[in-house]
């Protein structure tokens, strides 16, 4: 049983480029999830969808985009990578919206020079 | 302002003994929270929860207490496990939040020694 797999684990990148962090779950759940953890400040929302085909805004989205085709995947794509988006980066997933009980993924470790 | 604070950034315990991790939050609209634990290159995983209309969940060597009036809850784990030494984040949700999301606090990293 995989749950949620995060792609890439790591990456290094240079400030100004493009990236997308991969995430794709078997669950079948309704909810999925981004977000990131910086010390101190615990885990921080930045994108959420309650069901395939629709994204809203949580609490640090500036900079982030997501997009939700279908059920399983929830790409997060940081268009203009800036030093301050350094971060490990969470995507987790619920049963349903409101379902509190989050599965997350392993994460990844995104460091922007 | 943060919303969850968890003002101990570290807790150390002897194994056996009992850990007990706080967590404050500031927003009266918080009706359910939720303890996550979370070992190193993990995800975090769900440990327990409890609903504001309970002050009190149980769960084997987890108990989880809440105290509304004021606005504080505990992790309590009896006995200590070396296994149990992680990061836990306090977590709390209300019905008023964009797709019922989850505030987290900052975190206590909790070492159980042998």
């Amino acid at each position: 049983i995989a749950g949620i797999t995060q792609a890439p684990t790591s990456q290094i990148l240079a400030a100004g480029r493009r990236m997308t962090l991969r995430c794709t779950q078997d669950m079948r759940h309704n909810a999925m999830y981004w977000y990131r953890q910086d010390l101190g400040l615990g885990l921080r929302l930045i994108h959420y969808s309650n069901t395939a085909g629709t994204t809203g805004k949580g609490e640090v989205p500036d900079g982030y985009s997501v997009s939700r085709a279908n059920t399983d995947d929830f790409p997060l794509t940081l268009a203009s990578a800036v030093p301050s988006q350094t971060s490990v980066y969470f995507c987790a997933s619920s049963e349903s919206q409101g379902g509190e009980k989050l599965f997350f993924g392993s994460g990844t470790q995104l460091s922007v020079l | 302002d943060q919303q969850v604070k968890q003002n101990s950034p570290s807790l150390s315990v002897q194994e056996g003994r009992i850990s007990i991790l706080n967590c404050d939050y500031t927003n009266s609209m918080f009706d359910y929270f939720l303890w996550y634990k979370k070992y190193p290159a993990e995800g975090p995983t769900f440990l327990i929860s409890i609903s504001s209309i309970k002050d009190k969940n149980e769960d084997g060597r987890f108990t989880v207490f809440l105290n509304k009036s004021a606005k504080h809850l505990s992790l309590h784990i009896v006995p200590s496990q070396p296994g149990d030494s992680a990061v836990y984040f306090c977590a709390a949700s209300s019905p008023n939040n964009a797709g019922n999301m989850l505030t987290f606090g900052g975190g206590t990293r909790l070492m159980v020694k042998p």
